[in-house]
């Protein structure tokens, strides 16, 4: 089935370090996005990328990277720049009739 | 400033009854209106799509109205099942084809 995969589930990161959230889809889709969701509010858009080589800031990109080698591929580092990673993180890539999501990484900081 | 309200945090109906969400907006002009479904520790499921120039859309029990003039979407499901409770999220598409998403409404459905 086409969709869109990201791992891991869970993942928990240690002050000062960076860690890397896959985010991979079977759906030939061009765009593809990055979204953060915390409790009470809206998911907010990190970095999105309309086409492979390139890829545009969103709202909250600061403490955030990301890069698009391959079109499947749109993987999203956490750096120790972003002073509050703990969150569910939502990759999702953009059909004609609205956004498909994949299930997640939830990350917290020990 | 811009934003999106859903009606209420969380809404708790009786199955078989009609359940009605709000999605209101401020300072945007969308050009579409989507929502989704979410489950928890899951990602949002694409349900429907209503443009500006549409009233109304249906879909199975789920319809949606929009009105751009009062600036608000209204989503309905109705004969509600229990297997309907979830957070429900609106999402608007605004230019550049972004889309901004509303904090969404946790819809309970008991028995």
């Amino acid at each position: 089935d086409g969709g869109i995969t990201q791992s891991p589930k869970y993942l928990f990161r240690k002050e000062g370090q960076n860690v890397t959230l896959s985010c991979e889809q079977n759906l030939n889709h061009d765009a593809m996005y990055w979204y953060r969701q915390d409790p009470g509010q809206g998911l907010r858009l990190i970095y999105y990328s309309q086409i492979v080589n390139d890829f545009q800031k969103g709202d909250i990109a600061e403490g955030y990277s990301v890069s698009r080698e391959k079109k499947e591929s749109f993987p999203l580092t956490v750096t120790s720049a972003q002073k509050n990673p703990t969150a569910f993180y939502l990759c999702a890539s953009k059909a004609n009739y609205g956004y498909t999501f994949g299930s997640g990484t939830r990350l917290t900081v020990v | 400033s811009q934003k999106i309200e859903q009606n209420s945090e969380a809404l708790n109906i009786q199955e078989g009854k009609t359940a009605t969400l709000t999605c209101n907006y401020t300072n945007y002009s969308p050009a579409y209106l989507q929502w989704y479904r979410q489950d928890p520790g899951r990602g949002p499921v694409f349900l429907l799509l209503i443009r500006e120039n549409e009233k109304e859309k249906r879909k199975e029990r789920l319809k949606v109205t929009f009105d751009t003039t009062l600036k608000q979407s209204l989503f309905h499901i109705t004969a509600s099942q229990p297997a309907d409770s979830a957070t429900y999220l609106c999402a608007l598409g605004v230019r550049n084809n972004d889309m901004r998403f509303g904090a969404g409404t946790r819809l309970t459905v008991k028995p």
